[in-house]
């Protein structure tokens, strides 16, 4: 079966512009999620979608990070404005379930200048 | 609350040595816990998984983790070391309820010398 896939995978944009980051989860995966992990930190939550619906959006560090699952398949994260703390890998992973762990993808590194 | 904790960021063993990677939990209530394993310019790769079945739990690669309730413990070990276990590490608890989002540790780079 095809993996998680995540594009791009490098981006780099000034402060100020807008950036989308795409997921395409596993098919058939309900669950999924987006972490990040800002350099020489822990992975952290950002969200969790079941098919369409946000579960959990605790993690979202502010108004300018934004999240959708368009008819419970691929996901997107904008973020706009970017600020230079918003650099960091961005990694999706899906799921069937708690039972089973995540399937991660290969992240996209972002980097805001 | 839940967290993670990976004493020492890098980790050097000889090859053929045992691998031994530390990691502690907290959790107010019974955990799942994981280990990923991250190579250059890959995703996170599940190594094992603890979801209150067998306390060892035997995963890929031949690594291997035992749940220690008594310790708060769920360390991973390979009774010996290839180059190609040189990666980085990340241990992950989450409770079997709610969102189900992980709490990772801070990660553990291992390097394996020839």
């Amino acid at each position: 079966e095809a993996g998680v896939t995540q594009f791009p995978s490098h981006s780099v944009i000034e402060k100020g512009q807008t950036v989308t980051l795409r997921c395409d989860p596993i098919s058939g995966h309900d669950n999924l999620y987006w972490y990040r992990r800002v350099m020489g930190k822990e992975i952290k939550f950002l969200l969790h979608f079941v098919k369409e619906s946000k579960q959990d959006e605790s993690g979202m560090p502010n108004n300018r990070f934004l999240a959708e699952r368009t008819g419970g398949t691929y996901s997107t994260l904008k973020v706009q404005p970017a600020e230079l703390e918003d650099s960091g890998v961005y990694f999706c992973a899906s799921s069937p379930g708690p039972n089973y762990g995540y399937t991660f993808g290969s992240g996209t590194r972002l980097t805001v200048v | 609350a839940q967290s993670v904790t990976q004493l020492g960021s890098h980790v050097s063993v000889s090859e053929g040595a045992l691998v031994l990677l530390r990691c502690n939990y907290s959790s107010s209530v019974p955990p799942y816990l994981f280990w990923y394993v991250q190579y250059p310019n890959q995703g996170l790769q599940l190594l094992l998984k603890y979801t209150s079945a067998a306390t060892l739990v035997k995963g890929i690669n031949g690594f291997e983790a035992e749940f220690k309730k008594s310790e708060t413990s769920f360390h991973l070990t390979k009774p010996s070391a290839h180059m190609s276990d040189a990666a980085e590490y990340f241990c992950a608890v989450t409770t079997p309820s709610g969102t189900y989002k992980y709490i990772f540790g801070t990660g553990t780079r291992l390097k394996v010398l020839a």
